[in-house]
């Protein structure tokens, strides 16, 4: 079956860095996304790998390792509006994507 | 670019009401256009996946005859929940991709409390 991992919640101080991890199992790849939703509102793009490596955008970055089946998301100068759940998502060989349940990140001052 | 608009944002009705969301791409043309639903704190679960000028592909488990689904244009799209029940109370997103790209722009959602 298809099956994407990631933590439930993760706490982290105001001004750090933090990383959520995803592990995926899928039947075929076509890209791994990361999208920030905050409670009550819709999903909002963030980031999108297909090939390995790391994708930086501002104080997010995105990592990806096909072999491996995992990915990252690196959130850095943390800030009291980072605070919400990020959803790891694979897009499989019919191009559906398969999402995880996301990680519910607490930020502290 | 590529804004999806969602209405209603919130509805409230009595049980048995029929209740019609509209999702609309508004600076792209959507080929495929996704319905998610999401109860409380847990992940979006998808619903059907609609093609323009096709019928609509449901998830396993979701009833086609409530949860009627009509994407009538490349830029709209519907979605009916017929005869409405409390535990259709959920919070109901669309999502639209245009046939160039593989990421999904979201609606902002349409909370929905049958009472």
């Amino acid at each position: 079956g298809q099956n994407i991992d990631q933590p439930t919640e993760m706490t982290a101080t105001e001004g750090a860095i933090v990383q959520i991890n995803c592990t995926y199992q899928t039947s075929g790849f076509n890209g791994l996304f990361w999208y920030q939703q905050h409670a009550g509102e819709a999903p909002t793009f963030l980031s999108y790998n297909v090939l390995d490596g790391l994708e930086e955008k501002g104080r997010f970055s995105s990592f990806l390792s096909r072999s491996k089946g995992y990915s990252y998301l690196l959130l850095k100068e943390l800030q009291m509006k980072d605070s919400a759940s990020y959803l790891c998502a694979v897009m499989d060989s019919n191009y559906q994507l398969i999402w995880g349940a996301g990680t519910k990140l607490i930020i502290k001052p | 670019g590529a804004v999806v608009s969602q209405h209603p944002s919130r509805v409230i009705c009595k049980s048995g009401t029929s209740v019609k969301i509209e999702c609309r791409s508004l600076d792209f043309q959507a080929t495929t256009m996704f319905w998610y639903r999401q109860f409380p704190k847990q992940s979006l679960m998808l619903m059907a996946t609609s093609n323009e000028g096709s019928k609509a592909t449901y998830e396993q488990g979701v009833e086609k005859d409530k949860f009627l689904i009509n994407h009538a244009s490349l830029t709209l799209s519907t979605l009916t929940v017929t005869s409405a029940h409390p535990e259709d109370s959920s919070f109901y997103i669309c999502s639209a991709r245009d046939g160039t790209e593989t990421s999904q722009h979201f609606g902002d959602g349409t909370r929905l409390s049958i009472l």
